[in-house]
């Protein structure tokens, strides 16, 4: 079993509609927890950071964390054709150390 | 302010050829992480350098890949020989240090292997 768990999609949304991305994972030690986006051909770029349990809003964009589920969730409101890439979560359990990354879920945002 | 630079940003071996990656972090980044990302899965953490000191290579395959950070600034990834499965994506991210979360990535070079 792998550490982190994600559905890489792909997921095709209309613009406008609310989208909801989520992994799970095993190692109750991460702490840390991410989303970063990755469009083709370009480097991840970090989106959401949010220590242990919560929720963390930013724009369009929430972040939730359950540890007691190990699960992890983002939510984009209002989503944009410009949103579509592929978002993979991230964790660690020391933060400045290894990220252990889900594969991705590739999101189509159509006009 | 400048953000990671890689180079090359595509290359294509054949298997057994030696390869090699160049990575400079943003300047004042004491930590450097080269990832590889096979196609259609997330970033693995190859190695990690705090300065010039090796941090966690424990997934590194160290028969074939090589990596080193002199002076503890730019970093160098060299995979010899090269095996069709090294086919991916290879990232360099840096940090500001240990204990700072967020980790700035590089656009990539692309490997292929024949």
């Amino acid at each position: 079993q792998k550490e982190v768990e994600q559905d890489p999609g792909p997921l095709s949304v209309p613009e406008g509609a609310i989208v909801s991305l989520n992994c799970t994972y095993s190692n109750s030690a991460f702490q840390y927890f991410m989303w970063y986006r990755q469009y083709s051909r370009k480097g991840p770029e970090l989106l959401m950071y949010t220590y242990s349990s919560g929720n963390k809003e930013d724009g369009r964009f929430t972040a939730q964390v359950d540890k007691s589920s190990k699960y992890i969730s983002l939510f984009i409101r209002d989503s944009q054709p410009s949103d579509s890439a592929t978002y993979l979560c991230a964790m660690s359990v020391n933060s400045g150390y290894a990220l252990n990354f889900g594969k991705g879920t590739s999101l189509l945002v159509t006009p | 302010e400048a953000g990671v630079a890689q180079s090359p940003r595509y290359k294509i071996i054949e298997k057994r050829q030696s390869v090699a990656f160049w990575c400079n972090p943003i300047s004042g980044h004491a930590t450097l992480y080269w990832y590889q990302q096979i196609l259609g899965q997330g970033p693995k953490l190859l190695i990690q350098f705090q300065n010039n000191g090796v941090v966690d290579d424990s997934q590194l395959p160290k028969d074939r890949f090589s990596a080193e950070r002199l002076k503890g600034v730019d970093s160098t990834l060299k995979i010899q020989p090269a095996k069709l499965e090294d086919s991916a994506v290879y990232l360099c991210a840096s940090s500001l240090g240990v204990g700072e979360e967020t980790q700035y990535f590089g656009p990539g070079t692309r490997l292929l292997v024949l």
